[in-house]
């Protein structure tokens, strides 16, 4: 069964710290996509980024940055300099591709809740 | 509007109510999907829907029944729900091509009381 751990529950930073946040993953697909979302406190959960399997290159955007590694099953994010927006639950999941008739199914982490303080 | 839009945003029902949650998405999307989200537990997939097709129903009680007239919109309706029905309904919206990502609405905030 496919499962995504955030073994991180609730982080605490002070602003402009940098910040990781872990996600870890097991699946028997070969093929299979990643994904990371923020909820901040309104509640709406705002796409960050995709990732395939097959793409183990590093991403940044801006002062966000994801590294995948395939070979500890694991793909963390990086918050550079936080700031007090950031703060918000972030949602590491795991897509177990394409349901018979259409759509996927993702299945997600529990959360980490980030806390940016001044 | 844009993107994926959700009514009410906060809903109180007793328990012998009837009542409905509607999901509009305006992004050109073919698939829809309802997730619970209560404390402390992980997104719980509902239903989907593609192509106006339900494809998936995680055992989820009687008590809730989706219905999508459209590619547009999906309507939950709630009849004699239980107080630990109470949480947070997310919608969300994808195309229905593998590994796409799925874009969410605000959600509806519900108290069963």
């Amino acid at each position: 069964a496919q499962k995504v751990t955030q073994a991180q529950t609730e982080i605490s930073v002070v602003e402009k710290e940098d910040v990781t946040l872990d996600c870890v993953y097991e699946t028997r697909d070969t093929t299979y996509y990643l994904f990371w979302y923020k909820q901040p406190p309104s509640g709406e959960l705002v796409f960050l980024i995709r990732r395939n399997s097959f793409d183990e290159q590093n991403e940044i955007s801006g002062r966000y940055s994801w590294n995948f590694q395939k070979s500890t099953s694991s793909f963390n994010f990086t918050i550079t300099a936080s700031q007090v927006v950031d703060s918000a639950v972030y949602f590491c999941a795991l897509s177990e591709g394409e349901l018979t008739g259409g759509g996927n199914k993702l299945t997600f982490g529990t959360g980490t809740q980030l806390k940016v303080e001044l | 509007e844009t993107g994926v839009t959700q009514t009410p945003r906060h809903l109180v029902m007793g328990m012998t109510n009837k009542k409905s949650l509607k999901c509009e998405q305006h992004l050109g999307h073919n698939a829809m999907y309802w997730y619970k989200q209560s404390a402390k537990k992980p997104l719980e997939l509902m239903f989907v829907y593609s192509l106006e097709e339900r494809v998936e129903n995680n055992s989820v009680p009687s008590r809730f029944s989706p219905e999508c007239p459209n590619s547009s919109h999906l309507f939950l309706h709630l009849h004699t729900l239980q107080p630990e029905d109470s949480a947070l309904y997310l919608c969300a919206s994808s195309q229905s091509d593998r590994y796409n990502e799925q874009f969410f609405g605000p959600g509806t905030r519900l108290t069963v009381l």
